[in-house]
């Protein structure tokens, strides 16, 4: 048990589909992830949250929408996705977040499995 | 440009010992960190090290040298349960966390 949830496991869409990730984390942690996980590349940030605030977003195209409404859950919303966003989707937590110093580790979800056709 | 550079996929035999490296060149340098990926499941921490030298935790052992920019992994008497990628991590000079590729690790009978 990580302690940081993620629904739903695995989403199909279609281009025109419009849909949400969801993240919850039972840690009481501060700061708050999004990466996309493809094949053989390494994890990319794409977005983070501190204490509620957006602090990184990693030139993520438009079509992805993050929305942080308290310290616990983060979602992902998701518009007119292309083939490419195909991937896992990983949400992670940490005690300060970025930038802050110190040893921080990062606890992850179990990610969701998104399919774009 | 920073960069993680770890093995694609190492092959083991159960009951073995296997090392799996990491090299990284980034700017600055405030630790690094192993994670163990199980299939379809969440990285899960495995160790963090900031200074140079041996770190053990049971079957697993995590080595830094700084002056080389290089890790390693240590797993000792391999189980099937192993298998899995394991995951490199450096922590550069803004606290921000750049990710190594993976190493896919295939642990035979």
């Amino acid at each position: 048990e990580t302690g940081v949830t993620q629904t739903p496991r695995h989403l199909v869409m279609g281009m025109t589909n419009k849909k949400s990730l969801k993240c919850e984390q039972h840690l009481g942690h501060n700061a708050m992830y999004w990466y996309k996980q493809s094949a053989k590349k390494p994890l990319e940030l794409m977005f983070v949250y501190s204490l509620e605030e957006r602090v990184e977003n990693n030139s993520v195209p438009s079509r992805f929408s993050p929305e942080c409404p308290n310290s616990s859950h983060l979602f992902l919303h998701l518009h007119t996705l292309q083939p490419e966003d195909s991937a896992l989707y990983l949400c992670a937590s940490s005690q300060v977040g970025p930038g802050s110093p110190g040893t921080d580790t990062q606890y992850f979800g179990p990610g969701t499995r998104l399919t774009v056709l | 440009g920073q960069n993680i550079d770890q093995p694609t996929e190492m092959t083991a035999t159960e009951g073995a010992i296997v090392q799996i490296n990491c090299t990284y060149q980034t700017s600055g340098f405030n630790g690094l960190f192993w994670y163990q990926q199980h299939a379809g499941e969440a990285p899960t921490f495995l160790s963090y090290n900031v200074l140079d030298g041996l770190e053990e935790k049971g079957r697993f052992s995590s080595f830094l040298s700084r002056s080389k920019g290089y890790s390693y992994l240590l797993l000792k008497e391999l189980q099937m349960k192993d298998s899995a990628s394991y995951l490199c991590a450096v922590m550069d000079s803004n606290y921000q966390l750049i990710w190594g590729a993976g190493t896919k690790l295939i642990i035979k009978p």
